[in-house]
């Protein structure tokens, strides 16, 4: 089993659409948990660490369900300019907390 | 400040010939990491750092060795190319227990 699954869309959604990924992790030891976005042969940047009692910045609004093991990422009003592949990033301890491991990644479209 | 640097940009190797991805922060971040990503299959990690002179391997590091004898630098090396090692590469560090990562804009590695 991975240790973070995503499902890799696309999500095809128009322009003001709300959208929501979600993504499972395996180690329950997990204690930080993060989406980044990545832009078509860039690199990864942080969007936004997700908090136990979870987090919102703007448009976006971060989960996390420790008992399921998941963390979701909802984006309220889409613009073009979210188009992005959006990664879900869970570190893996006990071995060390900066051992981290991503998601295949879910791609988001947003049409006019 | 330059952020995490990598070079070369691109490369092109023959099967069997060595090479060194080079990477460089100048956050002083004491923990940095390679990873690579093809196409459908996310980031995936080769090996880390914790800090000069401690280094350990990731999900995939066959292949691949690496030396941290400064904070600022963590080189890639392989060994002996081979085509199953045509991919992106990723540097990044991070400041701080189980914190954000920064990257690298990438080196993209084609192995002939």
């Amino acid at each position: 089993r991975k240790e973070v699954e995503q499902d890799p869309g696309p999500f095809n959604v128009p322009e003001g659409a709300t959208v929501a990924f979600n993504c499972t992790y395996s180690n329950s030891a997990s204690q930080s948990f993060f989406w980044y976005r990545q832009d078509c042969r860039k690199e990864p940047k942080l969007l936004m660490s997700v908090y136990s009692s979870g987090n919102e910045d703007g448009r976006f609004t971060a989960q996390l369900n420790r008992a399921s093991q998941y963390i979701s990422l909802l984006i309220r009003d889409s613009k073009l300019s979210d188009s992005a592949t959006y990664l879900c990033v869970v570190n893996n301890p006990p071995n060390n907390f900066n051992k981290f491991y991503f998601g295949s990644g879910t791609k988001l479209n947003v049409k006019p | 400040n330059a952020g995490v640097t990598q070079t070369p940009k691109f490369q092109v190797l023959k099967t069997g010939q060595s090479m060194t991805l080079q990477c460089a922060q100048d956050m002083n971040h004491e923990y940095m990491s390679w990873y690579r990503q093809d196409p459908g299959m996310g980031l995936r990690l080769i090996h880390y750092s914790v800090g000069a002179g401690i280094t350990d391997q990731g999900e995939v590091p066959n292949g691949y060795n690496v030396s941290r004898s400064t904070t600022e630098d963590f080189p890639l090396r392989l060994l002996s190319a081979a085509p199953s090692q045509t991919s992106v590469y990723f540097c990044a560090s991070t400041p701080g227990w189980g914190g954000e990562q920064y990257f690298g804009p990438g080196t993209r590695l084609t192995v002939t």
